[in-house]
């Protein structure tokens, strides 16, 4: 059974960098059969796609995001990581990581709250 | 930018059939995905490409995909069926998702 848990500072300051990791257990993120993505989820709104990373490190972003997010992936750790710099209290989220395949999210993270306040 | 929407509600009975439908420009050429999520959960599969049931997602969730309009159909809706569902597609490599339907069973 795959399961993928993230992790990281649940409370970010504006203007710094949001950083998470996504730790994928039960199966290898190294499969090619798979993409991996992040997904946000602000308190009482609709989920909102972040991007998503291949295991040899291809990428794909929201446009919307593009020019704040990176997404990395650690195949030696059976991880992969967002960072979204600059961030402001509308970056604050529930923050989902999940993979991809036949075109569905399949396996999802519990979810962390990222609140970004001073 | 590609747009899927989504009803803000819908109410059904218990026992009855639910439909929820997610709208987009040619819809129809692209496979659809749908999502249940209760509150404070994760989202979870319920369809992918179009028509087809994850392991362990229950017979009476089934979904159609045809022009501008992709359905979710749940049928003898129970109260356990009670949640926001999301419907998601792919644009050049993005994913989209609709906006959300609430489902309520009363």
């Amino acid at each position: 059974q795959v399961q993928l848990q993230e992790s990281g500072p649940g409370l970010v300051k504006p203007s710094q960098t949001l950083s998470l990791t996504c730790t994928v257990s039960g199966g290898s993120i190294s499969s090619g059969d798979y993409y991996w993505s992040w997904i946000r989820q602000p308190p009482g709104k609709g989920l909102e796609w972040i991007g998503y990373i291949y295991y040899s490190g291809s990428t794909y972003y929201n446009p919307s995001l593009k020019s704040r997010v990176t997404i990395s992936v650690d195949t030696s750790k059976n991880q992969f990581s967002l960072k979204l710099s600059s961030v402001t209290a509308a970056d604050t989220a529930v923050y989902y990581c999940a993979r991809v395949v036949g075109g569905g999210l399949d396996y999802w993270g519990q979810g962390t709250l990222v609140t970004v306040s001073s | 930018s590609y747009e899927l929407t989504q009803p803000p509600s819908v109410s059904v009975s218990p026992g009855q059939t639910a439909s929820i439908t997610c709208s987009g420009d040619k819809l129809g050429d692209k496979y659809a995905s749908w999502y249940q999520q209760r509150p404070g959960q994760s989202p979870v599969l319920v369809i992918y490409q179009d028509t087809k049931r994850p392991s362990g997602i229950p017979e009476r969730f089934s979904g159609s995909n045809s022009g501008n309009t992709a359905t979710l159909t749940i049928s003898g809706t129970q109260a356990v069926d009670e949640a926001e569902y999301y419907c998601q597609a792919w644009d050049s490599s993005t994913v989209i998702f609709g906006g959300g339907t609430k489902l309520t069973v009363l």
